[in-house]
């Protein structure tokens, strides 16, 4: 089956700096992937669309200069969060679908951030 | 997308089947039902997908009403490792580069399986 994978799974970091995190579709390619965030006992909530070639589209309320997200070929996608704050520490996934319309997404496992 | 309602937790004892409801009145007529579920600290995991039709995979039963305002999945025989939150969702397919990719994730059903 289709296959994402994140890396780091989990960092931690000190306030002001910036962390990358990757994101790769294995075995399909993804012009599209998508970048959620969690915090603790809450759902997902999609920041981002990371559009292949092209600038991304964020959600309502997602600062574009402090999530960098960088889509530069079609297996991989960043996402940079600059200048790192406390409040930036949760758990975010990435996910991509792979071709036919009614396909499902399929998620990395997972960043788990804290700034300290 | 149209909206779900899922119970917000659930109970169910390992070995025996676990029902899962979601209702979705809105659902228009060309959007698919999908579940996934999230186990602690992991991405969400995709179980199955459907239009109308009740549909089957090695993990689950997806079950939808003939006027498809709500969906059922059906986990045969819960293991402990089956203990998740679990998403219904319905989306219409889109074009791989379509914005309408994206999922909306509501509050989910949080099942807990019990020995």
């Amino acid at each position: 089956g289709a296959v994402v994978s994140q890396h780091p799974s989990w960092v931690i970091c000190k306030s002001g700096t910036s962390v990358k995190i990757e994101c790769r579709s294995l075995d399909f390619q993804a012009t599209t992937m998508f970048w959620y965030r969690q915090f603790p006992k809450q759902s997902l909530m999609l920041m981002a669309t990371s559009n292949e070639g092209s600038k991304a589209t964020y959600e309502q309320g997602v600062e574009k200069d402090k999530f960098l997200i960088n889509h530069a070929s079609l297996t991989l996608s960043t996402l940079t969060v600059t200048s790192a704050h406390p409040e930036d520490s949760s758990f975010y996934i990435c996910s991509a679908r792979t071709q036919g319309a009614s396909r499902p997404l399929h998620f990395g496992n997972g960043t788990r951030l804290t700034v300290t | 997308d149209a909206k779900t309602t899922q119970p917000p937790s659930m109970d169910c004892a390992e070995g025996r089947a676990a029902n899962l409801p979601c209702n979705h009145s809105t659902i228009s007529g060309n959007e698919y039902v999908y579940w996934y579920r999230q186990i602690h600290s992991q991405g969400p995991q995709y179980i199955i997908h459907g239009l109308k039709n009740n549909e089957t995979n090695e993990m689950a039963s997806l079950i939808i009403t003939e006027d498809r305002k709500s969906s059922t999945l059906i986990l045969p025989h819960a293991t402990l490792r089956d203990t998740a939150v679990y998403y219904c969702i319905v989306r219409v397919p889109s074009g791989i580069k379509a914005a309408g990719n994206k999922l909306t994730f509501g509050g989910g059903t949080r099942v807990l399986v019990k020995p």
